[in-house]
């Protein structure tokens, strides 16, 4: 497609449980980003790949969190034992190189995640 | 570590009128600085770049203004329309130099722009 693709949209799990949130980056993209948003919050940076590797995990709240990028494309992020102060709208975005200061990100729309 | 600042949270103005957000950072100054907006329900989408060394950058009826020296940016958007209307969000560099690393962005500024 011709933007960021992110999957599921919408996200409903129960406390304890582990999720996977997938994001599809614009072809060609090689910088790939995570960030979460709470409501009424700014957006959060979480993790970023360059290729299949990630120079900056610093963002990650917790060891509950990891992400991993196969084939320098498609990128997983996964929370284990879900608490409900996870519940926010989990952002991707790439871009087309790791130039943050003259790449600009291109977004999906999130995927909405409630821990209940 | 660098924080930014987006003076309100919430700026409602008449239709036709010129709206100007604002943007503050509090540490070191970024190489660029972009703006941001976004929709309810939906991901940012990227409106404008300003280099440190341009005083201000236009599109359409966007205009961004950078001070390096007040340590801020100004967003104008003349002659407002309700479709205006969205959260607008700066960002810059978290790291000094600017060409590694990921954007941090300000809380928004939610424009309305009433009929």
């Amino acid at each position: 497609g011709a933007g960021v693709s992110q999957s599921p949209s919408n996200k409903v799990t129960e406390k304890g449980k582990d999720v996977e949130l997938r994001c599809d980056p614009i072809s060609g993209h090689t910088a790939l980003y995570w960030y979460r948003q709470s409501l009424g919050q700014g957006l959060e940076f979480l993790i970023y790949f360059q290729g299949n590797s990630a120079p900056d995990k610093s963002g990650l709240p917790s060891d509950r969190f990891s992400a991993e990028r196969t084939g320098g494309s498609v990128s997983t992020l996964t929370i284990q034992r879900t608490q409900q102060e996870d519940s926010a709208v989990y952002l991707c975005a790439s871009s087309f190189n790791h130039r943050v200061s003259i790449s600009p990100l291109h977004f999906g729309n999130g995927t909405r995640l409630t821990v209940t | 570590s660098q924080k930014i600042e987006q003076n309100s949270e919430a700026l409602n103005i008449q239709e036709g009128k010129t709206a100007t957000l604002t943007c503050n950072y509090t540490n070191y100054s970024p190489a660029y600085l972009q703006w941001y907006r976004q929709d309810p329900g939906r991901g940012p989408v990227f409106l404008l770049l300003i280099r440190e060394n341009e005083k201000e950058k236009r599109k359409e009826r966007l205009k961004v203004t950078f001070d390096t020296t007040l340590k801020q940016s100004l967003f104008h958007i003349t002659a407002s329309q309700p479709a205006d209307s969205a959260t607008y969000l700066c960002a810059l560099d978290s790291l000094y130099g600017g060409s590694q690393g990921n954007l941090i962005f300000g809380k928004g500024t939610k424009l309305s722009v009433k009929p």
